[in-house]
């Protein structure tokens, strides 16, 4: 079983600041993670993703993720926001072809 | 990439109705597709498995009989909604994996609005 945490609902930054967006997993296996965009009315997009190999990935976009095995976590970073990156990301967590999004976290860019 | 597609992209249709939703991987075979639906401002919840030549593995809660699902090749699956009501009103999304990769392609998803 596995299941993913996304510990904010909600994220509001301003331009030009970072962005931190908090993921938690939990899974019996070895996951493959992802982080997804989704932009109002849009589909989803994947920022990037981890299976395995490099524990610092880097996406799209400028984003990063960070995945600490001691920590279950896999947050997703941005040095500086910029007014397109605001939209719904959703942290995945996936281990044979089982699929399991997080909540969900809205971002919000402020000028 | 792979590409997946979905049709149709919007649909609106009467109460009592059903509706068909078209997922195809365009430049890939997937034994394998995932339906999902997502309401407003909500994660996407998943429904089925969709199985190329057998039948669909469907998630707790999800009613196999209103929610029909038929993986007629390897490049495609179908979800029909039968007899659909407001209640059913959703953005649906397809995905399928390649067997090469950890990923997920999804299609763009379908609006379905049921009157």
């Amino acid at each position: 079983a596995q299941s993913v945490t996304q510990l904010d609902s909600h994220v509001s930054v301003s331009e030009g600041t970072p962005v931190l967006l908090r993921c938690n997993y939990s899974s019996s296996y070895s996951p493959s993670l992802f982080w997804y965009v989704q932009h109002p009315n849009k589909g989803l997009q994947l920022l990037l993703k981890y299976t395995s190999a490099a524990t610092l990935v880097k996406g799209i976009n400028g984003f990063e993720a960070e995945f600490k095995k001691s920590e279950t976590s896999f947050h997703l970073t941005k040095p500086s926001a910029h007014m397109s990156d605001a939209a719904e990301y959703f942290c995945v967590v996936s281990a044979t072809n089982d699929m399991r999004f997080g909540a969900g976290t809205r971002l919000t860019v402020k000028p | 990439g792979a590409v997946v597609s979905q049709h149709p992209s919007r649909v609106i249709c009467k109460s009592g109705t059903s509706v068909k939703i078209e997922c195809r991987s365009l430049d890939f075979q997937a034994t394998t597709m995932f339906w999902y639906r997502q309401f407003p401002k909500q994660s996407l919840m998943l429904m089925a498995t969709s199985n190329e030549g057998s039948k669909a593995t469907y998630e707790q809660g999800v009613e196999k009989d209103k929610f029909l699902i038929n993986h007629a090749s390897l490049t495609l699956s179908t979800l029909t909604v039968t007899s659909a009501h407001p209640e059913d009103s959703s953005f649906y999304i397809c995905s399928a994996p390649r067997r090469d990769s950890y990923e997920q392609y999804f299609g763009p998803g379908t609006r379905l609005t049921v009157t």
